[in-house]
Parts: structure tokens; C-alpha cells; sequence
């Protein structure tokens, strides 16, 4: 089946350390985006992607880095220097002018 | 840039009430596109409108596209338990190059 998928799900970030949020998509997508998700608030761009070895930085990029090395991956590195990053993350794809994709999400809290 | 206005931010309706969200754009749109995220979902497309003037129906929810393609509606008529989330719009610019989220209406619906 054709889709978007986010791991891992759920995870545990200790203050001071970097994690990667992995997304990957098989629907041959050009564009790619990252959102944060604080609870109850609305999607705010983190980076987005529109073709392989490229990429833009979005409204809240500080604190974050993305790499776009093939076209079916973009990962999300959460820095140290993201002072907050507790939240939930989704990725999505679209081809232009068309309907975008969400992965289920990942929800990361620093402990 | 491109920007997407949502109002209201919040709504509460009893059950069987009409709920009514709007869409309003800084600029002009290619079209427009319209997400339900249920709580703890991620984003799912519901409908996406193409035309100047442009009216769809799915059952209980009617989707409008305005007449200068910078604004659009989504009512729900009669709501239910189900209809609860958050309804997000979406909007391609008119060369397909930016894609760019509503902040979100918030539903909540009292049995």
C-alpha cells in the first residue's frame, strides 16, 4: 500500500541530546513537509522539501535541521538548541496542486 | 507571503446544531483543500474545491469555494458526536508552488 510513515511513534528525548524523527513515503512525492503540533494549536511549519538535495525553512525552523538525500526520506533532527520541543510532529507529502498526506505523527517529550 | 486565515478558532455546538468555518486567503488560490483531524489523528483530506464559485456536498457537509478564489466555507448541518475535531484549510497558490495551512477550527460537540 501506498503511503506516508512516521517512526517512531512515540519518543523520549533527554535535555541536551539530538533525536531524528524518520519519514518516509512511497507514494512518489515530490514535496515534503515538516509541522509541529502544540496541544490544542494548529500546524506550524517547521521545513518543507520540494525536490530532492533541497530545502526551505519554515515559520519555526530554529532548533531543527532536515536533510532530503532521496525522495522518499525527509528526516527531522531536533536539536539541543530547540529549547522546547515536547510536541507532536507530523510529516507530510504532496505532489503540486494536490491533497497532502499526513503520517500518524510522532510525539516527542524531553524527560 | 501567502497567508490563510480560519475563523472561529473555537466552536462548541450542541448536538444538531449547524456549524459553519471560514477560509480566507491573503492571495489568490489555485484551490482549495479542507482536513479533518480527529483528537490524537493526524490530518485526513476531505475534499478539495478547483473552481471559482464552486459548491460540493459530502452527506451532512456542504464545501464552498468563493467567487475571487481567496475564501471558502465549510458547514456542517446537524451535527454529531462524530463531526468532534478540528477542521483545517489548505491552499495551493496560483503557480502551485506554495501550500499553505489555516490555523484550524477547533469543534466541539455536546451530546
Amino acid at each position: 500500500d501506498g503511503g506516508i510513515t512516521q517512526s517512531p511513534k512515540y519518543l523520549f528525548r533527554k535535555e541536551g541530546q539530538n533525536v531524528t524523527l524518520s519519514c518516509e513515503q512511497n507514494l512518489n512525492h515530490d514535496a515534503m513537509y515538516w509541522y509541529r503540533q502544540d496541544p490544542g494549536q494548529g500546524l506550524r511549519l517547521i521545513y518543507y522539501s520540494q525536490i530532492v538535495n533541497d530545502f526551505q525553512k519554515g515559520d519555526i525552523a530554529e532548533g531543527y535541521s532536515v536533510s532530503r538525500e532521496k525522495k522518499e526520506s525527509f528526516p527531522l533532527t531536533v536539536t539541543s538548541a530547540q529549547k522546547n520541543p515536547t510536541a507532536f510532529y507530523l510529516c507530510a507529502s504532496t505532489m503540486d496542486g494536490t491533497e497532502a498526506f499526513f503520517g500518524q505523527g510522532t510525539r516527542l517529550t524531553v524527560v | 507571503g501567502q497567508q490563510v486565515m480560519q475563523i472561529p478558532q473555537y466552536q462548541h455546538v450542541q448536538e444538531g446544531e449547524d456549524f459553519t468555518t471560514y477560509c480566507n486567503s491573503s492571495t489568490t488560490l489555485s484551490n482549495i483543500q479542507w482536513y479533518k483531524q480527529r483528537p490524537g489523528g493526524h490530518p485526513v483530506f476531505l475534499i478539495q474545491l478547483v473552481k471559482s464559485g464552486e459548491v460540493k456536498k459530502q452527506k451532512r457537509l456542504t464545501f464552498q469555494f468563493g467567487e475571487a478564489k481567496k475564501n471558502s466555507s465549510l458547514h456542517i448541518t446537524a451535527t454529531q458526536t462524530t463531526d468532534v475535531g478540528t477542521y483545517f484549510c489548505a491552499g495551493w497558490d496560483n503557480y502551485g508552488q506554495n501550500f499553505v495551512f489555516g490555523p484550524g477550527t477547533r469543534l466541539s460537540v455536546l451530546p
